[in-house]
């Protein structure tokens, strides 16, 4: 069964440090998604992406994150200058096209990102 | 901005129990989707509801998209061990310009006893 897959599994980096977590959707998916789960809190929101451009990012999607499809099988997402407030698990999710697929977003297993 | 409320936070029940969850928000959905997080894993998605009032079964799971299209439950029937983990719901609105990004419950951590 097709899924998401994230790597690196586990990223630890010093602060501002520049970080580049990545993903590779499921392949016949045309959305994807970064959202992020500081320990023991809900999953959130960052951004969507669609037809080679960000449809929709939430406030803590600032300038310090960038997301890219450089090419037709890889989702990235870059922290310019990381924080020690973003150390969290960070998912990516994609969905389909057709109007059940595309609600449905299928998850990856995460990057835990750490950083000191 | 939109939220949702889930309860309860945690259950620790018994092996063969039956388990209920639910879901409530002050803002309507379009979408309701339940997950499964084991320890360090990503949200596997169990089941998604797509109209008000719709009931949907996957296996021994149950869960109900609310007619007032603001709440949803999810039940478990005839509890075993991997049912261990913390169960979310997500919301999926479409208004306002939104392009439909999830929503998320903070989580019911459940806990089973053999």
């Amino acid at each position: 069964e097709p899924e998401v897959t994230q790597t690196p599994s586990h990223q630890v980096t010093q602060m501002g440090q520049e970080v580049i977590l990545r993903c590779v959707p499921i392949s016949n998916h045309l959305y994807f998604y970064w959202y992020r789960q500081i320990l023991g809190q809900k999953v959130e929101f960052l951004v969507s992406f669609y037809n080679n451009e960000i449809s929709e990012k939430s406030e803590i999607f600032d300038d310090q994150f960038s997301v890219e499809r450089p090419d037709g099988s890889n989702f990235t997402l870059k922290i310019r200058s990381t924080k020690l407030e973003d150390s969290a698990m960070y998912f990516c999710a994609s969905s389909g096209s057709a109007r059940v697929s595309y609600n449905e977003q299928f998850f990856g297993p995460g990057t835990r990102l750490t950083v000191l | 901005g939109q939220q949702l409320n889930q309860s309860p936070q945690s259950m620790f029940i018994q092996e063969g129990e039956d388990v209920s969850m639910n879901c409530t928000s002050s803002s309507i959905f379009n979408t309701w989707l339940w997950y499964k997080q084991d320890p360090g894993e990503g949200p596997v998605l169990l089941i998604a509801l797509y109209k008000a009032g719709e009931l949907t079964s996957n296996g021994r799971l149950t869960a109900q998209f609310g007619i007032t299209r603001k709440d949803s439950f999810l039940n478990i029937s005839a509890s075993i061990p991997s049912d261990v983990g913390i169960y979310f719901c997500a919301g999926r609105g479409n208004y306002g310009g939104s392009q439909g990004n999830l929503i998320f419950g903070k989580g019911t951590k459940l806990s089973v006893k053999p």
